[in-house]
């Protein structure tokens, strides 16, 4: 069974950067059918697509936040990674990693884990 | 960018009534749309697939229909269980959201 795990600071100052890792089990991130994708969900409100990668690195990223996102793989370790900077309470949110299957929808979810900015 | 709007925002409904939820696309995605359910504190559980697949495990209560711009979530009979937040999703290009709708106990 897939498994996806999130991982990371809860705590992020304003204007630093955002990093978390997700690490996936029980299937290989190489595979070529799949991208892996960030979303969040600030407190309260609806689920933002942050942006997606596959396993040599091909990215796609919302264009609202592409200034400030990047979304990185290791496939040794199995896991990819997502860097928000200059954050701002805005970007205050659950992020959940989630397997991005190719011109599909996102369809294995990490729990999400909650990063709050503040100082 | 493509945008997903749904109405209503929040849907009051009887246990055991239908409950419609809608949700309208800015530009054709064909049947590119899911449905997900949410509960507090848990990630979406994916509902629909395609505009009209049920996924694994979900009871045939639920029904999706619609193409291009229009679609629409049905919910027969409902169950205490059903009361939660659904989103509407885009994958025609990349990924975007609606904004929401709670169905809530009346």
């Amino acid at each position: 069974q897939l498994q996806l795990q999130e991982s990371g600071p809860g705590l992020v100052k304003p204007s630093e950067t955002l990093s978390l890792t997700c690490t996936v089990s029980g299937g290989s991130i190489s595979s070529r059918t799949y991208y892996w994708g960030w979303i969040r969900q600030p407190p309260g409100k609806g689920l933002e697509w942050i942006g997606s990668i596959n396993y040599s690195g091909t990215t796609s990223y919302k264009s609202s936040l592409q200034s400030r996102v990047t979304i990185s793989v290791d496939t040794s370790k199995n896991q990819f990674s997502l860097r928000l900077t200059s954050v701002t309470a805005a970007d205050t949110a659950v992020y959940y990693c989630a397997r991005d299957p190719i011109g599909s929808y996102p369809d294995y979810w990490g729990q999400g884990t909650l990063v709050t900015v503040s100082s | 960018e493509i945008v997903m709007t749904q109405s209503p925002a929040t849907l009051s409904v009887s246990p055991g009534e239908r409950a419609t939820l809608s949700c309208r696309a800015s530009q054709s995605i064909g049947s590119s749309l899911a449905w997900y359910q949410q509960k507090p504190g848990q990630p979406p559980r994916l509902v629909i697939s395609g505009a009209s697949t049920r996924a694994t495990g979900v009871p045939a209560r639920f029904s999706g229909s619609g193409s291009g711009t229009e679609f629409t979530l049905t919910i027969t009979s409902l169950q205490s269980e059903d009361f939660a937040v659904y989103y509407c999703q885009q994958y025609n290009v990349w990924h975007t959201f609606g904004q929401g709708t709670k169905l809530e106990i009346k």
